[in-house]
């Protein structure tokens, strides 16, 4: 399984841009990058996600370096409910599992 | 739309008791995962349900957890014989798709199982 990478924490200013890194560097070339969020006593929210091209939607956008082995979120104006835990997961593309690994994830907190 | 709904969203019982815990996913969704959360940790894959298909139960801790879907909707998740260890959230999860279409997973706000 390919293993993500993230920083613990990180802080930003609200109005100002997220960007959230993640590093995937063993990923394999059929495995999409997934991004989620969680904000405290919630499910994990669906934000975004991209193999290889980049991608945008109303949320945020995902950045995906031409190598693949790591990616970058970005939410363009935040807000201080973009306060949660994000978390970067590599799908499980193996026999009949697909279940999302989580891993610590980067806890943005949005400050006024 | 209607997202992912479980029921109870808490649930406090004794040690030894039954639980039953509901999922109703997404319409149209033909994928459908249990997870749990322990405090503090990340989510632990325990069983994954694909249409008409034999369910993948690999995550299932022990044998007093079982899970089930009727009509291809509607999932339960029994837990029998509760012990404390089973303190966690419950999360739900629907995809529009099978596991290999990368459809992405959308999550209800799960139940909060407490084991006194």
């Amino acid at each position: 399984d390919a293993k993500t990478t993230q920083p613990p924490s990180m802080d930003c200013a609200e109005g100002r841009a997220a960007n959230l890194p993640c590093n995937h560097s063993t990923i394999s070339g059929n495995e999409y990058v997934y991004w989620y969020r969680q904000i405290h006593s919630q499910g994990p929210q669906y934000i975004i996600h991209g193999l290889k091209n980049n991608e945008t939607n109303e949320m945020a956008s995902l950045i995906i370096t031409e190598d693949r082995k790591s990616s970058t979120l970005i939410l363009p104006h935040a807000t201080l409910r973009d306060t949660a835990v994000y978390y970067c997961i590599v799908r499980v593309a193996s026999g009949s599992q697909g279940n999302l690994i989580f891993g610590k994830g980067t806890k943005l907190s949005v400050k006024p | 739309g209607a997202g992912v709904s479980q029921s109870p969203s808490n649930k406090v019982t004794e040690k030894g008791k039954d639980v039953e815990l509901r999922c109703d996913p997404i319409s149209g969704h033909t994928a459908l995962y249990w997870y749990r959360q322990s405090l503090g940790q990340g989510l632990e894959f325990l069983i994954y349900f694909q249409g008409n298909s034999a369910p993948d139960k690999s995550g299932l801790p022990s044998d007093r957890f079982s899970a089930e879907r009727t009509g291809g909707s509607v999932s339960t998740l029994t837990i029998q014989r509760t012990q404390q260890e089973d303190s966690a959230v419950y999360l739900c999860a629907s995809s529009l798709g099978a596991v290999y279409s990368n459809q992405p997973q959308h999550f209800g706000d799960g139940t909060r199982l407490s084991i006194l």
